[in-house]
């Protein structure tokens, strides 16, 4: 099946450590992106990829950092620099056109204790 | 810019009754716009879109919106909602970008309890 697969879905993290988010897809999606969400925030970017070896930040990228190697994959790394990483962060795909829709994956939520 | 208000954070309703949850946006182009939901701990999904033609359109468990161009609104209704309702909705607007890229703009979300 086509999709979007997140991995962990739960994640703790001492304060002080990097931590990388894993995001899959097999939907041959050009365009990828990260999304963070706090209680009545919504969602807010993070960074987006258009095309393999490119990414652009988004409205929150301080404290983040992304790579996008392959087509299939965007993994997120939360650095220490983030001062309030704890959040479910949430990875989605889509042709990238105005008029097509976004999949999403299951999110992970990360907790720093 | 674009943006997407939606103004009630909250919305309770009984089994059985209708519900709308409210979605305006701003934009100073043409736009394409998005329902989309969530259940606890998921990911989001698409729930029904308006490209263009007919503005009134519907998804395959009952949920309609209409696309307002004047009032430059996306409500969302639904006449008889269910306990599997609950859950937070979304509203998106997403616009066309020098180069053909998309930009998305997704509202702070609605979180709709169904009360039996």
């Amino acid at each position: 099946d086509g999709g979007i697969t997140q991995s962990p879905k739960y994640l703790f993290r001492k304060e002080g450590q990097n931590v990388t988010l894993s995001c899959e897809q097999n939907l041959n999606h050009d365009a990828m992106y990260w999304y963070r969400q706090d209680p009545g925030q919504g969602l807010r970017l993070i960074y987006y990829s258009q095309i393999v070896n490119d990414f652009q930040k988004g409205d929150i990228a301080e404290g983040y950092s992304v790579s996008r190697e392959k087509k299939e994959s965007f993994p997120l790394t939360v650095t220490s620099a983030q001062k309030n990483p704890t959040a479910f962060y949430l990875c989605a795909s889509s042709i990238d056109r105005a008029n097509t829709e976004a999949f999403f994956g299951q999110g992970t939520r990360l907790t720093v204790v | 810019a674009q943006s997407v208000t939606q103004l009630d954070s909250q919305v309770p309703v009984f089994e059985e009754a209708p519900v709308e949850l409210r979605c305006n946006y701003s934009s100073s182009v043409s736009v394409y716009l998005f329902w989309y939901v969530q259940y606890p701990n998921q990911g989001l999904q698409l729930l029904l879109k308006y490209l263009s033609g007919s503005t009134l359109v519907e998804s395959i468990n009952g949920f309609e919106a209409e696309f307002n161009k004047s009032q430059t609104s996306f409500h969302l209704r639904k006449p008889s909602v269910h306990i599997s309702d609950t859950a937070e909705y979304f509203c998106a607007v997403s616009e066309a970008w020098p180069g053909g890229y998309q930009k998305v703009t997704f509202g702070t979300g609605t979180k709709l309890q169904v009360i039996p």
